[in-house]
């Protein structure tokens, strides 16, 4: 099984600021089996990724991915309000799904 | 657009057998695989299964004995039975749509609502 460390685990930020999320595989990934979730209280994962670098439909540019191998990036080039909220990576090998712990982004 | 809409019983008590049904609304069944994952109150997502239209399934080693995924394709609908559920299994559980082929394969596009099981004696 590919275990996915996320880290920071909190990441105090303002608006406006650059968020940069790390997503590490404990075995390599392929890179089209990679995704990025955000998640607010009380709502279902919304997906961000997918490919490690592809936007999902209807997402903003300034959400970007990056990586490959066992270390990925999620990066929010300038925070808005609505961004605050818990990011999870997610990887798909040998016919398992696994999700890293999440990092939360809280209003500093 | 599609819709992912569950439901299911949302109280049980320790040892008895957790029942969710996930349907799905204005798109198509086929070409998809239709999951299930949890997240424990305050916790992380954990994926519990999969099955296709045929009725293929995967499933989490972990989970495996105890889980049963099956599907009606003429309603659309895809069901998750857990037996034997303990105070552990107090969850969201949620359905969700992934792919088979395509640049979004193996990944989760679509999620229902969430359905809160506690279990509880």
């Amino acid at each position: 099984e590919t275990v996915l460390t996320q880290s920071p685990g909190t990441l105090s930020l303002s608006p406006g600021e650059r968020a940069t999320l790390s997503c590490r595989a404990s075995q390599s990934v392929r890179s089209n089996s990679l995704a990025w979730y955000q998640q607010k209280p009380g709502q279902a994962p919304r997906l961000l990724i997918y490919g490690a670098s592809s936007r999902a439909t209807g997402i903003p540019d300034r959400f970007s991915g990056s990586g490959s191998g066992t270390d990925f990036t999620l990066t929010i080039s300038r925070l808005e309000p609505e961004d605050f909220a818990v990011y999870y990576c997610q990887q798909y090998g040998n016919s398992l799904f696994t999700f890293g712990p999440g990092t939360k982004v809280d209003i500093k | 657009q599609v819709q992912l809409q569950q439901w299911g019983a949302g109280l049980l008590k320790p040892s008895q057998t957790l029942s969710l049904t996930c349907a799905v609304y204005g798109g198509s069944f086929r070409g998809y695989y239709w999951s299930w994952i949890r997240q424990p109150p305050g916790k992380g997502l954990g994926w519990i299964g999969e099955i296709n239209h045929s009725g293929t399934t995967n499933y989490n080693p972990s989970l495996e004995s105890r889980v049963t995924i099956s599907v009606d394709t003429s309603s659309k609908q895809v069901f998750l039975r857990m037996s034997f559920v303990t105070a552990a299994d107090t969850a969201v559980y949620y359905c969700a749509r992934s792919p088979i082929t395509g640049s979004t394969m193996n990944v989760f596009d679509i999620w229902g609502q969430g359905t809160l099981v506690t279990v509880s004696s």
